[in-house]
């Protein structure tokens, strides 16, 4: 089983500040990564997520994150936050096991990011 | 747009009176699953079908148990609800990973349960 790790739980910013959330994740084999956003009283929305190829991914909303296979990380980075991306962000993994035609996502415990004005 | 439906959106059962969420899914995916969502938690995954085959959790407990009459609709029933009960239930869809797919899953909007 995979183990994700989101260090922070709760992560204050001012508005237009940047902004990183950090994601580990435990693994020997390839994975794909998820980031999702939850608003409150809401479902999960994706955000972004790295299938293979470019390391860097852009996500909506201004968001990406960058895959570092060595680290096993996959953070989550805005260079300037609004007060309306204030919500709890969860990081996501499945590996790529082709063996088997369900692939499980494990949650990381989320973040609560909250942008101050 | 495809999506996923959940029904109703916010459910207030008593302590040990039947419920029954339910959800319902344009997109076709093969693959539905439940998930337990307890405040300031990460989801946790209660059981999936994938088609017709239902794959329970070895930790969901038999409160729990899951239905899933055709493609398009799930339902979770809970057969006598406690108060550790209450949280946001989840419902979510994928393709399953043949032909190459990753399996990003598509949530619902959820339903809060709240037991009195």
């Amino acid at each position: 089983a995979q183990s994700v790790t989101q260090l922070d739980s709760q992560v204050p910013v001012f508005e237009e500040a940047p902004v990183e959330l950090r994601c580990n994740y435990s693994s020997s084999v390839s994975v794909y990564l998820f980031w999702y956003v939850q608003y409150p009283n809401q479902g999960l929305q994706l955000l972004l997520k790295y299938l293979s190829g470019s390391t860097l991914v852009k996500g909506i909303n201004g968001f990406e994150a960058e895959f570092n296979k060595s680290q096993t990380s996959f953070h989550l980075r805005k260079p300037s936050v609004h007060i309306s991306d204030t919500a709890e962000y969860f990081c996501a993994v499945s590996d790529q096991d082709r063996g088997s035609t369900l692939g499980r996502l494990y949650f990381g415990r989320g973040t609560q990011l909250t942008v101050w004005p | 747009d495809a999506m996923v439906i959940q029904n109703p959106r916010y459910q207030v059962t008593q302590f040990g009176k039947p419920v029954t969420l339910s959800c319902s899914q344009t997109l076709n995916h093969n693959v539905m699953y439940w998930y337990q969502q307890k405040s300031s938690q990460a989801p946790k995954l209660l059981f999936h079908y994938y088609d017709k085959d239902f794959n329970n959790e070895a930790d969901t407990p038999d409160n729990f148990q899951s239905r899933r009459p055709n493609t398009s609709f799930c339902f979770l029933d809970i057969r006598s609800p406690g108060l550790g009960d209450a949280a946001m239930y989840l419902c979510a869809t994928s393709r399953d990973r043949g032909q190459g797919r990753d399996n990003e899953q598509f949530f619902g909007p959820g339903t809060r349960l709240t037991v009195l």
